[in-house]
């Protein structure tokens, strides 16, 4: 089993729609979660940390569910901007050096 | 937020020739940087985390003689691709991290292309 496993994808969704993705993770002792997005080409960028009481940004809502080890990212009203990949990423080991496992990602396109 | 450059962002080379990989954090003390390798259509995998003043912590199946990563100072990690072959053609993705802090900035990634 992955430590993180995401929705294959890809998502092909209009300007305007809402979209959800979801990601589990295997160990339940990890600590920190983060939603990045990756361009193509590109490097990861942060998108926003997920903390248990769910955060918003904007357009963009995370939420976590620990008991279920599992992890949210919405984003409403979608623009072509947001086309990406997008990675859940999470600390499995707090305060070590040896952080940040990468799932394969979520391939996103908004459609004009 | 931190900024983190990687030089050169495109290589192109010969088989059997050596690259050197710069990474550096600009604004911040990176005392752990990490080297990731990503190929198309694959998520980012770490292939080694190091300290600054210390070995390099390789994950398994990476060659240690193979990446030569030196951590000499808080600012700057370089990876040293040697002997390098076309299936070592990939995207690595340098990511630094400051004493303490969670997150982790990523440079802009040097695109490798061998001959």
């Amino acid at each position: 089993r992955k430590e993180v496993e995401q929705d294959p994808g890809p998502f092909n969704v209009p300007e305007g729609a809402t979209v959800a993705f979801n990601c589990t993770y295997s160990n339940s002792a990890s600590q920190s979660f983060f939603w990045y997005r990756q361009d193509c080409r590109k490097e990861p960028k942060l998108l926003m940390s997920v903390y248990s009481s769910g955060n918003e940004d904007g357009r963009f809502t995370a939420q976590l569910n620990r008991a279920s080890q599992y992890i949210s990212l919405l984003i409403r009203d979608s623009k072509l901007s947001d086309s990406a990949t997008y990675l859940c990423v999470v600390n499995p080991l707090p305060g070590s050096a040896r952080q940040l496992t990468f799932g394969s990602g979520t391939q996103l396109t908004v459609l004009p | 937020g931190a900024v983190v450059s990687q030089h050169p962002s495109r290589v192109i080379c010969k088989s059997g020739t050596s690259v050197k990989i710069e990474c550096r954090s600009l604004d911040f003390q990176a005392t752990t940087m990490f080297w990731y390798r990503q190929f198309p259509k694959q998520s980012l995998m770490l292939m080694a985390t190091s300290n600054e003043g210390s070995k390099a912590t390789y994950e398994q199946g990476v060659e240690k003689d193979k990446f030569l990563i030196n951590h000499a100072s808080l600012t700057l990690s370089t990876l040293t691709v040697t002997s390098a072959h076309p299936e070592d053609s990939s995207f690595y993705i340098c990511s630094a991290r400051g004493r303490w802090a969670d997150t982790q900035y990523f440079g802009p990634g040097t695109r490798l292309t061998v001959l």
